[in-house]
């Protein structure tokens, strides 16, 4: 079954203690991204991929790092997150020219 | 810039009755048109895109939308609205070539009475 895995679905975690989420793809897509989602603002991009060591900023980088050695894994990475960081994270794939397909969900609140 | 103004915030509509999403784009290049809804507490599912051809496109759900160039514009309809239908829509827009860096929309959230 092709799909998007992200882990942990749930976290919470306190201001400035370094966490990664990992977002993990079973269809060989070259395209990944992350996405955060808050009340009233929609999706916005935080970085993007579009191949193995190719990354890109997207919307909203500041506070967060991405890494692509993989083809199947896009893990972000908060260094030191703060409250304001508190969201709700997607990951997504897609082929070139494709649609995406989204994870399901990652529940971040940063105390 | 690109941007992506969906202007209803929240919508109400009785079950059995027509509906109708705006949504408004501003992009640079010929874009890729995609809608998108998220129940509560779930994930975001495909409705349809618009890549190139017809500009009337059907999707899941009984969910159809209209491109109109002229208008910078992607609508989504439905001619009878079920009671599961209430959640969050996003219209977004994307480049052609593929890239991952959709543009999404701030959403509107759909209340269905019954």
């Amino acid at each position: 079954e092709a799909q998007v895995t992200q882990n942990p679905r749930y976290l919470i975690t306190v201001t400035g203690k370094k966490l990664t989420v990992t977002c993990s793809q079973n269809m060989n897509h070259e395209y990944m991204s992350w996405y955060r989602q808050d009340p009233g603002l929609g999706l916005r991009q935080i970085y993007y991929s579009m191949n193995v060591e190719v990354t890109d900023k997207g919307d909203v980088p500041e506070g967060y790092k991405v890494s692509r050695k993989e083809k199947r894994n896009f893990p972000l990475i908060l260094e030191s997150p703060s409250p304001n960081q508190t969201s709700l994270y997607f990951c997504a794939s897609s082929s070139k020219g494709g649609r995406q397909y989204f994870g399901p969900g990652t529940r971040l609140t940063v105390t | 810039a690109q941007s992506v103004t969906q202007p209803d915030i929240h919508i109400t509509v009785s079950e059995g009755a027509s509906l109708e999403l705006r949504c408004n784009y501003s992009y640079g290049a010929t874009p890729y048109l995609f809608w998108y809804v998220q129940s509560p507490g779930q994930g975001l599912q495909l409705l349809l895109k618009y890549f190139s051809g017809d500009t009337l496109v059907q999707g899941i759900k009984g969910f159809e939308a209209e491109f109109k160039r002229s208008q910078s514009s992607f609508n989504l309809r439905k001619p009878s609205v079920h009671w599961s239908d209430a959640a969050e829509y996003f219209c977004a827009v994307g480049p052609q070539t593929g890239a991952n860096n959709l543009f999404f929309g701030t959403g509107t959230r759909l209340t269905v009475i019954p």
